[in-house]
């Protein structure tokens, strides 16, 4: 049950596009379409942006995206705004258990 | 309105017991699998257990196997965490939340649990 990997920060200018990896094994981000991304904004509870890869929930804007390559899932948002600036965290399904990425802070510049 | 309110945190000593409850609303909540997922300070999310709609089936992370149990109340609308023989490295904010599938949909605003001497 280990940590899926993230990098620690990731930083842009408004309007820029970024990308946040998160690379699992085949045990779980590679063998299951179930990955999940959530902000986290300081003292406040996760809000889930992104499902199942690549579906974003009603009231997400479209500005943020997921997709997958093998063990690796992706969480791009274009279009930086302020409001972005926060703590995302990947997560993926690994079959009757569920395992986190550490976390990567997004600056907003 | 979905809404998930936690309570029960604190501080407690190790080797001591804590129960969380985590009251549900604005949803069918017999419908749903329930989770609870912490985070410790300055540090990241970690899932803990989960349980199916009817109570059936448990599932729980390895380092509280043994050591929680969770169980619901669909009567009630209530899930809880009951915890025991607290170790230092349980301490964080515990969250209840809501499973839609495989995902997390819904979150609570959390409760601490502090364990310390």
């Amino acid at each position: 049950q280990s940590a899926l990997t993230q990098p620690r920060s990731v930083s842009g200018s408004p309007g820029q596009s970024v990308t946040i990896s998160c690379t699992g094994t085949s045990s779980d981000v590679g063998g299951y379409n179930y990955v999940s991304w959530y902000q986290q904004h300081p003292g406040k509870a996760p809000k889930l942006m992104i499902y199942d890869v690549s579906k974003r929930p009603s009231g997400v804007p479209d500005r943020f995206s997921g997709s997958k390559s093998g063990n690796t899932a992706s969480l791009t948002i274009s279009g930086l705004q302020a409001e972005d600036e926060a703590d995302y965290y990947c997560c993926s399904y690994a079959g009757s258990y569920w395992v986190f990425g550490g976390g990567t802070k997004l600056t907003v510049l | 309105e979905v809404q998930l309110v936690e309570s029960g945190g604190g501080l407690v000593q190790p080797g001591g017991s804590l129960r969380l409850s985590c009251a549900a609303s604005g949803f069918t909540f017999s419908s749903y699998w329930m989770s609870w997922v912490r985070q410790a300070p300055g540090k990241g999310l970690e899932w803990v257990a989960n349980i199916k709609q009817d109570g059936s089936e448990k599932y729980y992370v390895d380092s509280v196997k043994g050591r929680f149990t969770i169980s619901r109340d669909n009567a009630k609308n209530s899930l809880y965490l009951q915890m025991n023989s607290l170790r230092a490295e349980d301490t964080a904010v515990y969250y209840c939340a809501r499973q839609y599938e495989a995902n997390f949909d819904y979150w609570g605003q959390g409760t601490l649990v502090t364990v310390s001497s």
